[in-house]
């Protein structure tokens, strides 16, 4: 089945640098990549997806970037607020039938100011 | 609250206590599902239903005991659990497998 991976398991950076989150997957059949936010003490929202048909997808300052070859997936947020400050959570599926999303470890993100 | 609400938020139960949590959704979907989110283990998923009907069992113990008697609702029923059950207990659904999750705001759940 699925397996996906995510690094860092911590991320600290400074107000207004960037952060990059990066997964791998390793079922090539999966074409279906969501990058769900959870803040402290509330759910986990989507806030950006990709599908294999397409590479890169921008979205102000939130980006995903997909190479399919390579099996691997990243977030890109740039100029990064303390708002940002998360955890984050990749996730791989194939769509239709009775497939499922299958979730990485997630990353916490520290945005200081 | 519209989207996907779950009831109660928190629960402090005992190890010999009977307690449901529900989860509903408002938004027409036909896959609903339940989490076990914990400091260990981040988004785990117990069970899947899809049209009413189990398609996901994850090995979750028998203590553990889920009921869909419609798209939009869900329960789990709970009964004689383990202080290492204390977690936070999502619910989400999405218009179809695979796609993507709409989630619920969780249960607290505390077993002393």
């Amino acid at each position: 089945g699925e397996n996906v991976e995510q690094h860092p398991s911590t991320l600290s950076v400074q107000e207004g640098d960037s952060a990059v989150i990066k997964c791998t997957y390793s079922d090539s059949a999966s074409n279906y990549f969501p990058w769900y936010k959870q803040e402290l003490g509330k759910r986990p929202q989507l806030i950006i997806d990709i599908r294999s048909n397409v590479g890169e997808k921008k979205d102000q300052r939130i980006a995903v970037t997909l190479n399919k070859t390579a099996k691997h997936f990243s977030l890109h947020i740039t100029e990064t607020q303390p708002e940002d400050s998360a955890v984050y959570f990749c996730a791989a599926s194939i769509t239709g039938g009775y497939n499922k999303l299958i979730f990485g470890a997630g990353t916490r993100l520290a945005v200081h100011p | 609250e519209t989207g996907v609400t779950q009831t109660p938020r928190h629960l402090v139960m005992g190890m010999t206590n009977k307690k449901s949590l529900k989860c509903e959704q408002h938004l027409g979907h036909n896959a609903m599902y339940w989490y076990k989110q914990s400091a260990k283990k981040p988004l785990e998923l117990m069970f899947v239903y899809n049209f009413k009907e189990q398609t996901e069992n994850n090995s979750v113990p028998s203590r553990f005991s889920p009921e869909c008697p419609n798209s939009s609702h869900l329960f789990l029923h709970l009964h004689t659990l383990q202080p290492e059950d204390s977690a936070l207990y999502l619910c989400a659904s999405s218009q179809a497998q695979g796609r993507e999750q709409f989630f619920g705001p969780g249960t607290r759940l505390t077993v002393l």
